[in-house]
């Protein structure tokens, strides 16, 4: 099955750095990546998403890195602002419905 | 645009009471439905997931039940609660496989 881990449980970035959150899974069928932001007392929210026939996709100030040769990826924020502050997961899948999630990483952005 | 509702926000049960959790999804039809369970401080854990009415697959066994009696509607379940069922409960929607899942803002289940 999948295990998708996060490698550091939390990360403090001052505002306006870039961050960098890594997530390393196992299972080599996997084909599809997800990110998400989870704030306190809500659902997670859909960041981006990344199909295992790329390796790069960007966003609004987001881009993810797939590298399936070590079986890695990792979400880029830039110029981190306090709102970015929050738990972010990854989340990996296979031709099946479901998704299974890392632990998480606490995102401190300092003002 | 979709949207996905659950209701209560929180809710404090004693032990051995029964639950009913429901989720509802507007704006889409025939979408694959999920509930997971987040312990504080965790990832989510899959509980159940429907492909369709009446469809639910388990992914662990456990003290809960899941139904799906319409389209657009999941609920989830339980005739006696135990103390470890305590956790946050989140429902999700997506459109079939390797497509983002889209979760509500969940349930905050307390069991004294």
């Amino acid at each position: 099955g999948e295990n998708v881990g996060l490698h550091l449980p939390t990360l403090s970035v001052q505002e306006g750095d870039n961050s960098i959150i890594n997530c390393a899974y196992s299972n080599s069928a996997s084909d599809y990546f997800i990110w998400y932001k989870q704030e306190s007392g809500k659902g997670p929210q859909f960041i981006i998403d990344i199909r295992s026939n790329m390796d790069k996709r960007q966003g609004q100030r987001v881009t993810v890195l797939l590298n399936k040769t070590v079986k890695h990826l990792s979400l880029q924020i830039a110029a981190t602002q306090p709102g970015d502050s929050a738990v972010y997961f990854c989340a990996g899948g296979g031709s099946n419905y479901k998704l299974t999630f890392g632990k998480g990483t606490l995102l401190t952005v300092n003002p | 645009s979709q949207t996905i509702h659950q209701w209560p926000a929180t809710l404090v049960q004693p032990v051995g009471s029964p639950l009913s959790l429901e989720c509802t999804v507007e704006g889409t039809s025939n979408p694959n439905l999920y509930w997971y369970r987040q312990a504080a401080g965790r990832g989510l854990q899959l509980l159940f997931y429907s492909v369709g009415i009446g469809q639910i697959s388990s992914e662990v066994p456990q003290n809960l039940s899941a139904s799906r009696p319409q389209d657009r509607q999941f609920i989830l379940s339980s005739k006696k609660l135990l103390l470890s069922d305590s956790g946050f409960y989140l429902c999700a929607w997506s459109h079939g496989g390797n497509q983002p899942q889209h979760f509500g803002d969940g349930t905050r289940l307390s069991i004294l």
